[in-house]
C-alpha cells in the first residue's frame, strides 16, 4: 500500500529538548511540506521540499529544521528555539512542486510540557 | 491577513438533507480551489477541486461551485450522511509550492 507514514502519533517532551518527528512516503513524490495545525487554525507551512538535498523555508520556518537525504524521507527538528512547539503536525507530499492536490500523513501530536 | 476565511466554525446539517459549506478568498491571483475533510487525530484527505476556469465540478455527492467576481465558492454534499461528519478545509493555490489554507468548519450530520 502505498502512503505516507508518520511516527509516533503523539510525542512528549520536557521544555529545553529538541525532537525529530519521522515522515516517510513510498508513493515516489518529489515534493515533501511539513505543516502545523493549532485549534481553530488552518494548516501553516513550515518547510517544503522539491527534490532531493533541497528545502525551502514556509512561513513559520522559525524554530524548526529538516533534512532531505533520501527521497522518502523528510524528518522535522522541533528545536528549543521553538517558543509554542505545542501542535499537531502533519507531513504531506506531491509527485512534484505546483502539482495542487498534497497527498497528507496521519499526523504527530506533540506536547511539549 | 487572511487570504482564505471559512467564516462558519461549525454548521450541523440533519442527515439526508444538503450540507453547504462556504469559503471565501481575497487574492485574486489564486487559481485553483481545494477542499479536504479531515477526522480527529488524522490527516486531511483531499476530497474535490475546481480550476478557475471552470464555475462548477460534481463527483458523486460532492459539487463544488466558483464565483470568481465575488471571490467566493462552496461545497455542496447531497444528501448529507453521518460518515460526513468532520472538518472541512478549503485551500487555494496561485500555482507555486503553497496551499493557502481556511481555518476550517466542522461539519456535524444531525441523525
Amino acid at each position: 500500500d502505498g502512503g505516507i507514514t508518520q511516527s509516533p502519533k503523539y510525542l512528549f517532551r520536557k521544555e529545553g529538548q529538541n525532537v525529530t518527528l519521522s515522515c516517510e512516503q513510498n508513493l515516489n513524490h518529489d515534493a515533501m511540506y511539513w505543516y502545523r495545525q493549532d485549534p481553530g487554525q488552518g494548516l501553516r507551512l513550515i518547510y517544503y521540499s522539491q527534490i532531493v538535498n533541497d528545502f525551502q523555508k514556509g512561513d513559520i520556518a522559525e524554530g524548526y529544521s529538516v533534512s532531505r537525504e533520501k527521497k522518502e524521507s523528510f524528518p522535522l527538528t522541533v528545536t528549543s528555539a521553538q517558543k509554542n512547539p505545542t501542535a499537531f503536525y502533519l507531513c504531506a507530499s506531491s509527485p512534484r512542486t505546483g502539482w495542487n492536490e498534497q497527498y497528507f500523513g496521519p499526523g504527530t501530536r506533540l506536547t511539549v510540557t | 491577513d487572511q487570504q482564505v476565511k471559512q467564516n462558519s466554525p461549525s454548521l450541523s446539517v440533519q442527515e439526508g438533507r444538503i450540507s453547504i459549506l462556504n469559503c471565501d478568498y481575497t487574492n485574486s491571483m489564486f487559481d485553483y480551489f481545494l477542499w479536504y475533510k479531515k477526522y480527529p487525530a488524522e490527516g486531511p484527505t483531499f476530497l474535490i477541486s475546481i480550476s478557475s476556469i471552470k464555475d462548477k465540478n460534481e463527483d458523486g455527492r460532492f459539487t463544488v461551485f466558483l464565483n470568481k467576481s465575488a471571490k467566493h465558492l462552496s461545497l455542496h454534499i447531497v444528501p448529507s450522511q453521518p460518515g460526513d461528519s468532520a472538518v472541512y478545509f478549503c485551500a487555494a493555490s496561485g500555482g507555486n509550492y503553497q496551499l493557502i489554507w481556511g481555518a476550517g468548519t466542522k461539519l456535524i450530520i444531525k441523525p
